[in-house]
């Protein structure tokens, strides 16, 4: 079993569409939780982080974490062609101090106009 | 400021060859690690050093090797290539001073082994 499971879709959607990206964890120890965006042929880019279980929202983007079901979930409101990319789920133990990321399989979104 | 950069871009092998990657960090950031990507598949973490000190080390055989320099830039090693070796190899950068530190990313060098 994968410590991070993730559906690698691919997901389609019509512009302003709401979208949710979910994954699960294994895990109990990982106490931080991220969400990359990576276009295609380009690095990892970081959309969110949360520390243990709660919400947090950035703009049209709301990350929320679940810890006692080890459920992490991002959400994007008002959908664009330009978010058409493949979101990554991210775990560690450690954050500040440089632990290994343990990342989901990345799901492939399209936004279509 | 200049993110994080790698060179090379691309890179074709064949197997059994060596390669070398390299990777700068952002500047002021201590840690480097190295991920590797599959294709169709989430970065996997290879190595992670921090003040020219290896700090973690990711299930890849002795193949993989790598080191930080006092610059803080960073090398990845690949020995005795194999088809498999073939992925997208990630540096990530980190400056470990705060809670909001995070890893930040580069473009990837794309390796592909024939």
């Amino acid at each position: 079993q994968k410590e991070v499971e993730q559906d690698p879709g691919p997901l389609s959607v019509p512009e302003g569409a709401i979208v949710s990206l979910n994954c699960t964890y294994s895990n109990s120890a990982f106490q931080y939780f991220m969400w990359y965006r990576q276009y295609s042929r380009k690095g990892p880019e970081l959309l969110m982080y949360t520390y243990s279980s709660g919400n947090k929202e950035d703009g049209r983007f709301t990350a929320q974490v679940d810890k006692s079901s080890k459920y992490i979930s991002l959400f994007i409101r008002d959908s664009q062609p330009s978010d058409s990319a493949t979101y990554l789920c991210a775990t560690s133990t450690i954050y500040n101090q440089g632990g290994k990321l343990i990342f989901g399989q990345g799901t492939e979104l399209s936004v279509k106009p | 400021d200049a993110g994080v950069t790698q060179s090379p871009t691309h890179l074709i092998k064949t197997r059994g060859q060596h390669v070398t990657l390299r990777c700068s960090p952002i500047s002021g950031h201590k840690s480097v690690s190295w991920y590797q990507q599959v294709l169709g598949q989430g970065p996997q973490f290879i190595f992670q050093y921090y003040e020219k000190e290896e700090r973690g080390r990711g299930n890849f055989p002795d193949r993989f090797s790598a080191r930080q320099f006092p610059n803080y830039s960073s090398e990845l090693n690949v020995n005795a290539l194999l088809l498999g070796d073939s992925a997208l190899y990630l540096c990530a950068s980190q400056g470990l001073r705060g809670s909001t530190d995070t890893q930040y990313f580069g473009p990837g060098t794309r390796l592909t082994v024939l």
